[in-house]
C-alpha cells in the first residue's frame, strides 16, 4: 500500500518560494499514474494544484501556472511542489495524492495526511 | 468550461437515507467523476468513481452503506444508514484534457 507524506516549512514570508516536498512508500515514483497536488485554504473546499508523471510531463491548474512547478526525484523516490511570490491567499492545507493509481484516468485515489502552510512575516 | 456544482450543505438524521448531488456544466453530462469524503479534522479519502450510467466502481475498504447513481448531468452519492461517522464535507472531482476539477463541497450534517 503507498504511503504519502508531505514536509516543508510550515511559514514563508509573503512574496517568498513555497517549497514543499512528498515522500513515496510502498511504491516507485515511476509507477504509471500521476503525482498530483491539491490545497485547502482554511474553512475553504478544495483546490487542484497540479501534476506530474514520472517521465516528467506536468499539467497545472491555468490560474496557478505562472506561479508553480512540480517535478519528480527518482534518486529520492519523491516529488516536489514550488509556488513562488505567495500571498496570504496561498495559505493552506497543501496536499499530496494520487491520480490514476488504480488505472481509472483523472480519478485522484490517493491522499497524503496534508501539511499546514501559512504565509506571514 | 468544465464546472461542477454542489449544495453547500445536507442534513439528515442518524440511521436514515441521504443523497448528495453533484451537477456538471452544461456540455459535459456524459462525463465521470468521483466522490471524496473529508471527516472533520481529516485529509480527504477517495470514495469511488461514478460513471455517466450510473456504474460505479469504490475505494478499498469503502462501506457498502456508500453507493451511486446518475442521471442525466447529475451525479449522486447515496449514504444509507447513516452514521455519525458520516459527517463531514463531500466534494466531486472530474477531469478534462490536463486538468482535474473539484466541486465546492456539501458539508453533511447527522442529526
Amino acid at each position: 500500500q503507498v504511503h504519502l507524506q508531505e514536509s516543508g516549512p510550515g511559514l514563508v514570508n509573503p512574496s517568498g518560494t513555497l517549497s514543499l516536498t512528498c515522500a513515496v512508500s510502498g511504491g516507485s515514483i515511476s509507477s504509471n499514474h500521476w503525482w498530483t497536488w491539491v490545497r485547502q485554504p482554511p474553512g475553504k473546499g478544495l483546490e487542484w494544484i497540479g501534476e506530474v508523471y514520472h517521465a516528467g510531463s506536468t499539467n497545472y491548474n491555468p490560474s496557478l501556472k505562472s506561479r508553480v512547478t512540480i517535478s519528480v526525484d527518482r534518486s529520492n523516490n519523491d516529488f516536489s511542489l514550488k509556488l513562488i511570490s505567495v500571498t496570504a491567499a496561498d495559505t493552506a492545507i497543501y496536499y499530496c495524492a494520487t491520480t490514476g493509481r488504480r488505472g481509472q484516468v483523472g480519478v485522484i485515489d490517493y491522499w497524503g495526511q496534508g501539511t499546514l502552510v501559512t504565509v506571514s512575516s | 468550461q468544465l464546472v461542477l456544482t454542489q449544495s453547500p450543505s445536507a442534513s439528515a438524521s442518524l440511521g436514515a437515507s441521504v443523497k448528495l448531488t453533484c451537477t456538471l456544466s452544461s456540455g459535459h453530462a456524459i462525463y465521470s467523476i468521483a466522490w471524496h469524503q473529508q471527516q472533520p479534522e481529516k485529509g480527504p479519502r477517495y470514495l469511488m468513481k461514478l460513471n455517466s450510467d450510473g456504474s460505479h466502481t469504490k475505494g478499498d475498504g469503502i462501506s457498502d452503506r456508500f453507493s451511486g447513481s446518475s442521471s442525466g448531468a447529475e451525479r449522486y452519492l447515496i449514504i444509507s444508514s447513516l452514521q455519525s461517522e458520516d459527517e463531514g464535507d463531500y466534494y466531486c472531482q472530474t477531469w478534462g484534457t490536463d486538468v482535474r476539477v473539484f466541486g465546492g463541497g456539501t458539508k453533511l450534517t447527522v442529526l
